[in-house]
């Protein structure tokens, strides 16, 4: 079975700092991987997937994430931050193949801070 | 405009009553999805549907029912709904060839005493 953790449950950070949020996975088969947005009272928003190939992924509204095998890790990241940027993080996992069962992490409220 | 529809968006109602929330999309996609959403829970998947009359449980499908005789349509029916069904609820569909690709719902808040 695949598991995702999701470390922080709430990050501040200040506007034009860098942020990082922290995905840690379990999986004995290959998974895709994907970060998901969630603005105040709105649905959810695919930010940015890895499905094989180069490890680091672009997303939109310049976030990345880098997938790592080794330490089954697919942190999130921004350069710098907007105010706009404040909204609730999940990252999900799902097997490659075979089924369309997701597993989400607990979430990450991110906060930028004026 | 391409888009996953669900009501109503908001529900009050009772334990026992016997409700049903829709979900329509229209992009003509196979697969189609319901998660609730719980505060420090995170989503959880709770059915999702392959295609027309393919059905399968997810983490959390005790207590609901779901069936999909249109491609267009999956509605979530809880038949004796209890106070630990309060949540946000979201369904979400993708197309067979870039199933990654999930849109999900605005969601539907449901409240039950």
């Amino acid at each position: 079975a695949q598991s995702v953790t999701q470390l922080d449950s709430q990050v501040p950070v200040f506007e034009e700092a860098p942020v990082e949020l922290r995905c840690n996975y379990s999986s004995s088969v290959s998974v895709y991987l994907f970060w998901y947005v969630q603005y105040p009272n709105q649905g959810l928003q695919l930010l940015l997937k890895y499905l094989s190939g180069s490890t680091l992924v672009k997303g939109i509204n310049g976030f990345e994430a880098e997938f790592n095998k080794s330490q089954t890790s697919f942190h999130l990241r921004k350069p710098s931050v907007h105010i706009s940027d404040t909204a609730e993080y999940f990252c999900a996992v799902r097997k490659a193949s075979g089924t369309y069962k997701y597993i989400f992490g607990t979430g990450t409220r991110l906060k930028v801070l004026a | 405009e391409a888009q996953v529809t669900q009501n109503p968006r908001y529900l009050i109602t009772v334990t026992g009553k016997k409700l049903t929330v829709t979900c329509s999309q229209n992009m003509n996609h196979e697969y189609m999805s319901w998660y609730r959403q719980d505060p420090g829970l995170g989503l959880r998947q709770i059915y999702y549907s392959m295609n027309v009359e393919v059905t399968d449980k997810g983490d959390v499908p005790e207590g609901y029912k779901v069936s999909r005789k249109e491609k267009r349509n999956f509605p979530l029916i809880l038949e004796s709904p209890s106070p630990n069904q309060t949540s946000l609820y979201f369904c979400a569909s993708s197309s067979l060839d870039r199933d990654y690709e999930q849109y999900f719902g605005p969601g539907t808040r449901l409240t039950v005493t």
